[in-house]
């Protein structure tokens, strides 16, 4: 299976902050990447697609990247309404496999 | 507009099956294909398996050998079955658009527990 190694774990950042999130692939997943967000009690919703993609009424402050096997989200500035768990999917491979999440705190 | 929700019984006696069904609005399902993933309390996400559109299925091979994706097209519902629950299947369980994912149920709570 394709492991996806996500980090931090967890964070904490100030509203206006730049964050940025990172998956690593233990294989090529070319730009077979999602980002998803899940807010608690609530169903994730999909915010990056192909690896850059910004999903359908995903606000812009919100970017992905790819530098070879390790994938990125990025939000450029941070806002209340962001505080969630991310987690990546890779989607080239069966399993897909999720990364293990990190969640974004308030400072 | 699409939308997909979940429905099956809360509470599962171990070595039981579980039966979950999907019913899905706003789309097809000869020309969509969906997706079941579940989340353990307080922990991360495990993609189950897929329904396509032409009825196939793929699934996760840590489950294969207890799982089984159908559906009714008639209905617009999508039937997750698995076997031999212990209590590590206590989950919340997921449907959701196909493999792009953009659409997701609410999600339904299942406990395994006797």
């Amino acid at each position: 299976d394709i492991q996806m190694t996500q980090s931090p774990s967890s964070m904490s950042a100030s509203l206006g902050d730049r964050v940025t999130i990172t998956c690593r692939a233990s294989q090529d997943i070319g730009n077979y990447l999602s980002w998803f967000q899940q807010k608690p009690g609530k169903s994730p919703r999909r915010m990056i697609y192909g690896a850059t993609n910004l999903a359908a009424g995903v606000p812009s402050r919100f970017s992905g990247s790819r530098s070879g096997s390790d994938y990125s989200l990025t939000i450029s500035s941070l806002e209340s309404e962001d505080m969630a768990i991310y987690y990546c999917l890779q989607s080239i491979q069966y399993p897909w496999t999720f990364g293990g999440g990190t969640k974004l705190e308030l400072k | 507009q699409v939308q997909l929700k979940e429905s099956g019984p809360g509470l599962v006696q171990p070595s039981q099956t579980l039966s979950l069904t999907c019913t899905v609005s706003g789309l097809s399902l000869t020309s969509n294909s969906v997706s079941w993933i579940r989340q353990p309390p307080g922990k991360g996400l495990e993609w189950m398996g897929v329904i396509w559109s032409n009825g196939g299925t793929d699934y996760n091979s840590a489950i294969k050998s207890r799982l089984s994706i159908s559906r009714d097209t008639s209905k617009s519902q999508v039937f997750l079955k698995m076997n031999s629950l212990q209590t590590e299947d206590t989950a919340m369980y997921f449907c959701a658009r196909g493999v792009i994912l953009d659409y997701w149920g609410q999600g339904v709570m299942v406990t395994v527990s006797s």
